[in-house]
Parts: C-alpha cells; sequence; structure tokens
C-alpha cells in the first residue's frame, strides 16, 4: 500500500526558478528519504530527515518535515535542465519494519 | 566495476515462461530488495533479504520466487510470467545504518533496471 504521496504528479517550470514538492504520509515515521529518477535510470538517494528533525539542506536542496501535518517538502533552487527527472519520497515507518515505502512520484520538467 | 548491476536490461519473453533476473552488488551490503515499478503504481517492493538465506516477502510477492545463497547475489525469478508481470523491475542494497532497534535500513542503493515485457 502507498504510504507517501507526492504532489503535484507534474511540475513543468523555467531553469532558474524554484521548484517544490510535496509529500504526505500515512503513519507514523522513522525517516523520510527523497530520491530522483532520470529517464530511464534507477533511482538515486538525494537526502534524509529523520523524524526529530525539521529541516535540512543539501546544496540547491532544502528538505522540510512536519509530523504533526504527516507531511514534508522538497525545494530545489535555482533549477537547471538537468534537474528534470521524478522526484520520489519514501518513508521508513517506526516499529521495526525494515521497508521503504515510496510514493508514486512528481514528474518535474525544467524547460531551458 | 563497484555497485550495483542488474542483467539482462531488457528481456522479451513469452506467457507461461520461466525467467529469471539477475541482481549482483559489491559493497557486501546486508540488504537487498526487488522492485517492479509500474505507470500509476510507483515503486512496489516484491521480495527483500536482510542476509543471505533471509528473505521475506513484500507488498507484490505473487508469481515471484527468490532466493540469495551468496550475500552479493539476490536474483528474482518468475516462474510462469504473465503479462501482468510486464513491467520494470528494480533491484536495491542497503546497509543498516539507523540507530533505532535492530533491522533498520536507511539510504537504498538502486541497480539501472530490467525492462521486461512478456507477449
Amino acid at each position: 500500500s502507498q504510504q507517501g504521496e507526492e504532489d503535484p504528479q507534474a511540475l513543468s517550470i523555467q531553469e532558474g526558478e524554484n521548484a517544490t514538492m510535496n509529500c504526505s504520509y500515512k503513519t507514523s515515521i522513522n525517516n523520510l528519504q527523497w530520491y530522483r529518477q532520470n529517464s530511464g535510470r534507477g533511482l538515486v538517494h538525494l537526502i534524509l530527515i529523520r523524524s526529530n528533525e525539521r529541516e535540512k539542506h543539501s546544496g540547491r536542496l532544502r528538505v522540510t518535515l512536519d509530523t504533526s501535518k504527516k507531511s514534508s517538502s522538497l525545494l530545489i533552487t535555482a533549477s537547471r535542465a538537468a534537474d528534470t527527472a521524478s522526484y520520489f519520497c519514501a518513508t521508513f515507518s517506526q516499529g521495526g519494519s525494515e521497508k521503504l515505502v515510496f510514493g508514486k512520484g512528481t514528474k518535474l520538467t525544467v524547460n531551458p | 566495476d563497484a555497485g550495483i548491476t542488474q542483467s539482462p536490461r531488457y528481456k522479451i519473453t513469452e506467457t507461461g515462461r520461466q525467467v529469471t533476473l539477475m541482481c549482483h552488488q559489491t559493497w557486501s551490503h546486508s540488504y537487498m530488495f526487488w522492485y517492479r515499478q509500474d505507470l500509476g503504481h510507483g515503486l512496489r517492493l516484491i521480495y527483500y533479504s536482510a542476509a543471505a538465506d533471509i528473505t521475506d516477502k513484500g507488498e507484490v510477492p505473487d508469481g515471484y520466487v527468490v532466493s540469495r545463497s551468496k550475500t552479493e547475489n539476490f536474483p528474482l525469478t518468475l516462474e510462469s510470467a504473465t503479462r501482468s508481470q510486464t513491467s520494470v523491475y528494480f533491484c536495491a542494497s542497503s546497509e543498516p545504518r539507523g540507530l533505532a532497534a535492530w533491522g533498520t535500513t536507511d539510504t537504498q542503493y538502486f541497480g539501472p533496471g530490467t525492462r521486461l515485457t512478456v507477449l
């Protein structure tokens, strides 16, 4: 069953603009991760935020986590054409589960 | 080459045939996973393995069989392929790095995928 749900499903922006993607989930989590998938490729881990963290940065990426609302956002600043990809959130639930549960993804297109 | 590899990258088969997808990782990660990715469903976990000779079902295990005799290999077998198993299959691996109880996994590293078509 899907845990994370990304919003929007698709996003198209111009190079240089910021892109924001949201993820909502249902159960309590240990951590939440964001992955990127370029067309025809495997997923690549971008960033992990733990349940006791509220914000995390990595280069042009900024992730926030609001456990009270069970939601997270991924912000990509100063986007580039190379950022064109699908972005997935994945949650790692509390309770000892060994599995990541992925959302359906947001398809981001950055137009040059 | 270091990393996680999958073979074949593309496979076309017929309904009823047995197909085995291979996954090999060079990191000696404890955990390995098989996912399928379909439009409208995202990634769904088929099977996973916590160590050699330890496997467990994921969300959609029916019609699939796995084994893990060696830490580095995690083959996925479709015993009698069906059209509904047409999909892109991804293998992933990870090493427990969490601070919580045994069995927690964090970052997963994905292979390039196998695109399987069942006619």
